[in-house]
């Protein structure tokens, strides 16, 4: 049974530019949500995708964006890239809608922006 | 706004030591308290979960914890470490009013010394 995947793994940008990373859930699971963890913190949320749309967002600007596919697969895009978006982005795949707050973790997409 | 604090950033025990990692949240209301664990090279995975009833909360591989409302603290405790508990701990709170954002602790990087 497959887990969480994302992709791709590493990925270096420069500022200014645009950056998409994608994410599968684990089979069965309808709800995808997005975190950021930057070098030695926990991973902050980002938001939540639920029935193909934005369910919850945390403190994160509107450079910030996502989006859902039917299969509940998802990707998160930034936009206008600082040197302050490079982090660990990690998806997180969770059933029954979300409502049990169990989140199953991907490895985690790593973004360099110079 | 909602926090998690975790106290240790860095413990180091040896093996067959009695491990307690301290957690304390700033949420008022109904909280869901998560611990999750990342071993060297693995994702993030759940260790165990507070909602309701019994405030002592028994997870995987002998790890449990204790919810005290009254200090807002969930510590994770376990009798005995082992070289293999070796990994990085995430302390995590969620509002039991209907939403769906974890919030994170920075980690408590536990070292266990053969």
């Amino acid at each position: 049974d497959a887990g969480v995947t994302q992709s791709p793994t590493h990925l270096i940008k420069t500022r200014g530019q645009q950056v998409t990373l994608r994410c599968s859930p684990k089979s069965g699971h309808d709800t995808v949500s997005w975190y950021q963890q930057a070098l030695g913190q926990g991973p902050q949320f980002i938001f939540q995708y639920y029935e193909e749309e934005e369910r919850q967002r945390g403190n994160f600007p509107d450079r910030f964006s996502g989006h859902q596919f039917p299969n509940y697969s998802s990707e998160l895009n930034v936009n206008a890239l600082l040197l302050g978006d490079s982090a660990l982005y990690l998806c997180a795949s969770s059933g029954l809608a979300g409502v049990t707050g169990e989140l199953f973790f991907g490895e985690g997409s790593r973004l360099t922006v110079l | 706004a909602q926090s998690v604090s975790q106290h240790n950033h860095h413990v180091i025990l040896s093996e067959a030591a009695s491990l307690e990692l301290g957690c304390n949240y700033s949420y008022g209301g109904t909280v869901n308290l998560f611990w999750y664990v990342q071993y060297p090279g693995q994702h993030l995975q759940l260790l165990l979960k507070y909602f309701s009833g019994d405030p002592l909360v028994k997870g995987i591989k002998g790890f449990e914890a204790e919810f005290i409302k009254s200090k807002f603290s969930f510590n994770l405790r376990k009798p005995s470490v082992q070289w293999s508990d070796t990994a990085e701990y995430f302390c995590a709170a969620r509002s039991g009013a209907g939403s769906y954002q974890l919030t994170f602790g920075k980690g408590t990087k536990l070292s266990v010394i053969p």
